[in-house]
């Protein structure tokens, strides 16, 4: 069965620092999404993507992250200067519709930690 | 706004015992509702899905049923084993094109033998 992937598993990254975290959605979806995880909370969202443009993004996603699809199977997450409390598990999901019935597809996440 | 809420854990069982993990909703309109899972340092992995009113989503004998009167979504299972320690999150998905999931913050079940 085809799968999200996602790398690196973990990173570790110093306060200030760019990040930017990879995924390769499953081939035939058409919105992409990013969702966050710190450590024992809930999983939240952070951005979706259709179309080459956001569609949707959470008040986390402020100017200091960024999304992109440079090609036609990548889609990243940057951070542009870290910091701490964005340590956690960062998720990215895809889906092939758009109706509410269709279930997002995760990758197993990225662990960032900002030092 | 939409939101879900379940109920607190860690859930506690002991092999063989029934199940059941308590998950209402908050939402404009009539929401598809999911409930997923995460295995110990594994990703989201979907459960069961139930899209419209009295719907029932099954899966590895999972059941959950779709509540309009009661806005609820209760996961249940009859029989758990000890593989089924994880944490389960239920979540909720207008039926806006592309919109994205909405979770509740995950009940931890932990089952021992």
């Amino acid at each position: 069965e085809p799968e999200v992937t996602q790398t690196p598993s973990h990173q570790v990254t110093q306060m200030g620092q760019e990040v930017i975290l990879r995924c390769v959605p499953i081939s035939n979806h058409l919105y992409f999404y990013w969702y966050r995880q710190i450590l024992g909370q809930k999983v939240e969202f952070l951005v979706s993507f259709y179309n080459n443009e956001i569609s949707e993004k959470s008040e986390i996603f402020d100017d200091q992250f960024s999304v992109e699809r440079p090609d036609g199977s990548n889609f990243t997450l940057k951070i542009r200067s870290t910091k701490l409390e964005d340590s956690a598990m960062y998720f990215c999901a895809s889906m092939n519709l758009g109706q509410g019935s269709s279930p997002l597809h995760f990758g197993n996440g990225t662990r960032l930690t900002v030092t | 706004g939409n939101s879900v809420t379940q109920m607190e854990g860690p859930v506690t069982l002991s092999e063989e015992a029934f199940l059941t993990i308590n998950c209402t909703y908050t939402a404009t309109g009539y929401p598809s509702l999911f409930w997923y899972v995460q295995y110990p340092g594994e990703g989201l992995q979907l459960l069961l899905k139930a899209t419209k009113a009295d719907d029932k989503g099954s899966n590895k004998g999972f059941e959950a049923t779709y509540r309009k009167e009661t806005t609820s979504f209760h996961l249940e299972k009859g029989s758990v084993q000890v593989s089924d320690s994880a944490v389960y999150f239920c979540a909720l998905r207008t039926n806006q094109a592309g919109t994205a999931l909405i979770f509740g913050k995950g009940t931890t079940l932990s089952v021992s033998s």
